[in-house]
């Protein structure tokens, strides 16, 4: 049974310094990994997919990389603004059928 | 387009109601998914449709009942709840593509069940 953690689970850290959200699964046959942001009492955002044979991908401050073998993803968010406060999500889905697994997050708090 | 609308945005109902959740999308889209998401915890998934057809049931109780009645419309009957159903209910879609089937989630319906 795959299994998704994210440590930590909170993280705050002043304007402009450069955040990093780490994302591990225990079975690595995946299909793909998915990064989602979420503000609170609201719905899903997805932030950045990367296909089973990618390492990496980017859009604009974010920046994502997958290392299959060690089970493990981080997303690289440059520069914070506050802005970025928010809960981001990892989510992994497995080589057969649909479905997600999510991690259980990481708030994240960007203090001005 | 990119957008997933889901009615109501709240929802208030007692245990011998019946209400009805609804999911729309025009993007196209062959799959459609029902999330269940507590305070403080990822989302969970109920069920998945797979061109109108329902695929994954997470063995969900039966009080909820899920309706695909178009590739476009995603509908959760709900009957007899219970006070722990009260959660987020998270509606997603996503274009089955080779590796890169991003979901796209709606905004969610607050429930709660007195």
């Amino acid at each position: 049974k795959q299994e998704v953690t994210q440590i930590p689970a909170a993280l705050s850290v002043p304007e402009g310094e450069n955040l990093v959200l780490n994302c591990s699964f225990t079975d690595s046959a995946i299909y793909n990994l998915q990064w989602f942001r979420q503000d609170p009492g609201k719905g899903l955002t997805s932030l950045l997919l990367i296909q089973s044979s990618q390492r990496e991908q980017t859009s604009g401050r974010l920046n994502a990389s997958l290392d299959k073998s060690s089970g493990r993803s981080t997303l690289y968010i440059a520069a914070s603004q506050p802005g970025d406060s928010a809960t981001y999500l990892c989510a992994v889905r497995r080589t057969a059928g649909n479905k997600l697994t999510f991690g259980g997050g990481t708030r994240v708090l960007v203090k001005p | 387009d990119t957008e997933v609308t889901q009615t109501p945005k709240h929802l208030v109902m007692g245990m011998t109601n019946k209400k009805s959740l609804k999911c729309e999308q025009h993007m196209g889209h062959r799959a459609m998914y029902w999330y269940k998401q507590k305070a403080k915890k990822p989302p969970e998934l109920m069920f998945v449709y797979s061109y109108e057809k329902l695929s994954i049931n997470e063995s969900v109780p039966s009080r909820f009942s899920p309706e695909c009645p178009n590739s476009s419309l995603l509908n959760l009957h709900l009957h007899a709840l219970q006070p722990e159903d009260s959660a987020l209910y998270l509606c997603a879609s996503s274009q089955p593509r080779e590796g890169r089937d991003t979901q796209y989630f709606g905004p969610g319906t607050r429930l709660t069940v007195l």
